[in-house]
């Protein structure tokens, strides 16, 4: 069955320092894989997805995520955070009914500290 | 263009008691998902429509949960009766098909507190 997993609940960094958010998968097939974001009392906002191609993936609001097969993973990062991101992130999946349904992880609480 | 619409964005209710959400989805998109988010989880899927017809319902709780999208576009997703069991968020999303590659475009959602 596909499934993702986050392996950190929370992430706390510095204003200005770099982030990674952690997510590694485990899918039968060729992987599409998903960042979302979701903001307190907010439905979940999409930032990126890998399809196939080029291993780094550029979102929105300066997020990118690396896709590596060998490792079998899809870490989301940002080269400088800001206090504005802190929020809870979700990596996901595709089903494998092929419909289009989301399989979520646990979801990683990013905080970011002045 | 104009996000997905849900409502009531609160509801509290009594356990037996029944409740109804609404969802209008975006403008064009074929797809609507409803997902059920329990605290400190990951959104799981309860069910899925492409245009008025159901694509997938295996997560739904069939004794208690139905739902509906009868003209394809707006839906509403309805629990009777209810268990404190489900208290969550329940987030309606759309996508313009049912695509692997199709991001999915969220709600707001509708939080439940069962008394």
């Amino acid at each position: 069955a596909q499934s993702v997993a986050q392996p950190e609940d929370q992430v706390n960094v510095a204003e200005g320092n770099p982030l990674t958010v952690k997510c590694t998968y485990s899918v039968s097939g060729n992987p599409y894989l998903f960042w979302y974001v979701q903001y307190p009392n907010r439905g979940l906002q999409f930032l990126l997805k890998y399809i196939t191609g080029d291993n780094l993936v550029k979102g929105s609001y300066g997020f990118e995520a690396e896709f590596n097969k060998s490792q079998t993973s899809f870490h989301l990062k940002k080269p400088s955070a800001l206090v504005s991101d802190s929020a809870l992130y979700f990596c996901a999946v595709p089903g494998s009914s092929n419909t289009g349904k989301l399989i979520f992880g646990q979801g990683t609480t990013l905080q970011v500290k002045p | 263009e104009a996000g997905v619409a849900q409502s009531p964005r609160y509801k509290i209710i009594e356990k037996r008691q029944s409740v109804a959400f609404w969802c209008n989805p975006i403008s064009g998109h074929a797809t609507l998902y409803w997902y059920q988010q329990i605290l400190g989880q990951g959104p799981k899927l309860l069910i899925q429509f492409q245009n008025n017809g159901v694509v997938d319902d295996s997560q739904l709780p069939k004794d208690r949960f139905s739902a509906e999208r009868l003209k394809g576009v707006d839906s509403t997703l309805k629990i009777q009766p209810a268990k404190l069991e489900d208290s969550a968020v329940y987030l309606c999303a759309s996508s313009l098909d049912s695509g692997n590659n199709q991001p999915q475009h969220f709600g707001d959602g509708t939080r439940l507190s069962i008394l």
